[in-house]
């Protein structure tokens, strides 16, 4: 079946503009999570959606940065006044979910964000 | 808070070899341990995760054991073939939920 997807692949951008970054989960996950990837370094966690319930967005680095849920399903990932710190791959997951259980994240491609 | 520190890569090696990769760990309570893969121009995949002390994951040929007592969750393979050539991340949960914390990577390159 059809995995995570993202769109853009790969986003060049100017500082100072607003980027906004689509991630599409597999159907049928209820919780969806951000991360972002910087050279050289592993996943940092950005913020997470579990059904209706409150975002996390302990990981969000600013308020630069926001992230909608519409429906349940496709997220989209906001970076407002885009600085070069901003350059790094952004890279969506999505899971079941089922209280007080684990299940498999799986990860989308990634977006690569360059900003000039 | 909780961490992963893993080793710095990139490990080369030759086709049938063994492959050790290192990770430890600092979290509070028991988490869960998992071992990621991302070959190039993929998305990361799991590989295998150990959710209790002693507990042993395994999946195409690699072994990670979650040993508490060490901090420890150590990738290995006895022969390694030029297709497990891709960068692993080890990662802790430690929330009902599943958020991980990763380490930052090591990239292994398996030659013929």
């Amino acid at each position: 079946g059809a995995g995570v997807s993202q769109s853009p692949s790969n986003k060049v951008t100017e500082k100072g503009k607003d980027v906004e970054l689509r991630c599409d989960p597999i159907s049928g996950h209820t919780a969806l999570y951000w991360y972002r990837q910087s050279l050289g370094q592993g996943l940092e966690f950005l913020i997470y959606f579990q059904g209706n319930s409150a975002p996390d967005k302990s990981g969000l680095p600013s308020d630069r940065f926001s992230a909608e849920r519409t429906g349940g399903s496709v997220s989209t990932l906001t970076i407002q006044r885009t600085q070069q710190e901003d350059s790094a791959v952004y890279i969506c997951a999505s899971s079941l979910e089922a209280a007080g259980e684990l299940y498999e994240q799986y990860f989308g491609p990634g977006t690569r964000l360059t900003v000039t | 808070g909780n961490s992963v520190t893993q080793m710095e890569g990139p490990v080369t090696l030759s086709e049938e070899a063994f492959l050790t990769i290192n990770c430890t760990y600092t979290a509070t309570g028991y988490p869960s341990l998992f071992w990621y893969v991302q070959y190039p121009g993929e998305g990361l995949q799991l590989l295998l995760k150990a959710t209790k002390a002693d507990d042993k994951g395994s999946n195409k040929g690699f072994e990670a054991t979650y040993r508490k007592e060490t901090t420890s969750f150590h990738l290995e393979k006895g022969s390694v073939q030029v297709s497990d050539s891709a960068v692993y991340f080890c990662a802790l949960s430690g929330s009902s939920w599943g958020k991980l914390q990763f380490g930052a990577g090591t990239q292994v390159v398996v030659t013929p």
